[in-house]
């Protein structure tokens, strides 16, 4: 059973374009979300994160939008840059308080390609 | 600050035959992880702790037993491998009560 789902493998889009991967989630008890980027041969990278009190947290030419009704995030990288391409996860965490050990779900991954 | 590091960082083994992956951490994080990756697959946790001392089974246990002496360093041990444990493992940590865990650089596993 697959509580964080990305439906789509793979994305190509064009450098200066914007980039949108999404992610659904199926456990209305989430209560923090996070993207990792990862780099063949290298471990994942924390990018950017949202909680769920919020819809919306920027990082420079990173957005995380979260729709919680809909239980969907998604990830805008606008402009999109070469050195995007990557495989990117989103992640989900309980609900904070005691005895939560931090542990994430993880999606399955989608592979960005953005050309030049 | 090294982080997170893993060794080794590649290994082949035969079925059968038993390793530990070494990771070792120096951020002082009281929480460590063990990931699985396999292709086209998101991490799955095979074990984390949240101390020295202290371990617990995450989603895919089976064939992997962990120890916890020290802060800093969180072995897996496989004891019999078998081809269903060739995969990508990650170690990761982090502090107590947040949700950003750093990983190390992986371990590529082969069972042949």
């Amino acid at each position: 059973d697959q509580q964080v789902k990305q439906n789509s493998p793979s994305l190509s889009v064009q450098e200066g374009r914007i980039s949108i991967l999404n992610c659904d989630y199926t456990n209305s008890m989430f209560d923090y979300f996070l993207w990792y980027k990862k780099y063949p041969a290298e471990g994942p990278t924390f990018l950017i994160s949202i909680s769920s009190i919020k819809d919306k947290n920027e990082d420079g030419r990173f957005t995380v939008f979260l729709n919680k009704s809909a239980k969907h995030l998604s990830l805008h990288i606008v402009p999109s840059q070469p050195g995007d391409s990557a495989v990117y996860f989103c992640a989900a965490s309980g609900i904070k308080g005691a005895g939560n050990t931090g542990k994430l779900i993880f999606g399955q991954g989608t592979t960005l390609q953005v050309k030049p | 600050n090294a982080g997170v590091t893993q060794t080794p960082k590649f290994r082949i083994l035969k079925i059968g035959q038993s390793m530990t992956l070494q990771c070792t951490q120096d951020m002082n994080h009281n929480y460590m992880y063990w990931y699985r990756q396999d292709p086209g697959m998101g991490l799955k946790l095979i074990y984390y702790s949240v101390g020295a001392g202290i371990t617990d089974k995450g989603e895919v246990p089976n064939g992997y037993n962990v120890s916890r002496s020290t802060t800093e360093d969180f072995p897996l041990r496989l004891e019999l491998a078998a081809p269903s444990q060739t995969s990508v493992y990650f170690c990761a940590s982090s502090y107590p009560q947040t949700d950003t865990q750093y990983f190390g650089p992986g371990t590529r596993l082969t069972v042949l």
